[in-house]
């Protein structure tokens, strides 16, 4: 059973932050975040393992509950560059990650 | 490191036949990944093999479906007696398990080769 993303759609203008979510019903090893531009292929952004880890990358920073099975990707200052659909991934056991429906993200001046 | 390279980028069909798609990983990558996504969607998972060996297969994929990687390096994914439902952009990725089991290590896409079934 895939992630559950929300929100499904946000449109931000440049400078604003934004939080993306992502549960699972299912317990996780480990969730990954993804971000795809049109036509292009997904690009990685991050993974956080189980144990409540919390990393960050330039202004963009995501956490793992392990209790709630839930993650949350924080965009910072977002610039137009950010625009894109965010994937989150988790490997629950030995199966390879299954995918959330994305967030698309529009970032306007 | 070259990246994840398919091959074709695009192909069109006729409902009924087969294609056959190939995947090239990153050299030093042992686990290849295939996942399939439609429009609006994110990817859905089609199998994955470490080094020659298929691990999984999505219990949703069809029998029509069948996907090789006889050397540990490259992959082919053949779909027989394409249908229109088939048509979407398949996706290939590749991976190490050197640190982990593979959960912690990231998975590179390639540019997926989008298929038309008419």
């Amino acid at each position: 059973q895939q992630p559950v993303q929300s929100p499904q759609a946000v449109i931000l203008r440049e400078g604003e932050d934004a939080v993306i979510n992502c549960s699972s019903s299912k317990a996780l090893y480990s969730v990954h975040w993804y971000r795809q531009k049109h036509g292009e292929a997904p690009v990685f952004l991050m993974i956080l393992l189980k144990g409540g880890e919390q990393k960050g990358h330039d202004k963009i920073s995501a956490s793992f509950n392990e209790k709630k099975q839930q993650s949350s990707l924080y965009l910072t200052a977002s610039q137009l560059s950010y625009s894109g659909t965010y994937f989150c991934g988790g490997w629950a056991g030995n199966t390879p990650l299954v995918f959330g429906k994305g967030t698309r993200l529009s970032v306007i001046a | 490191d070259t990246g994840v390279s398919q091959d074709p980028r695009h192909k069109i069909t006729k409902r009924g036949q087969n294609v056959t798609f190939r995947c090239d990983p990153i050299s030093e990558h042992n686990r290849l990944y295939w996942y399939r996504q439609t429009l609006g969607q994110g990817p859905e998972f089609l199998t994955y093999f470490q080094n020659e060996a298929q691990l999984e297969k999505s219990r949703l994929l069809s029998d029509r479906f069948s996907a090789e990687r006889p050397k540990g390096s490259f992959s082919t994914l053949e779909i027989q007696r394409t249908e229109q439902g088939d048509s979407a952009m398949y996706l290939c990725a590749s991976s190490t398990t050197l640190m982990d089991r593979g959960h912690n290590s990231p998975l590179h896409f390639g540019n997926g080769t989008r298929l038309t079934v008419t």
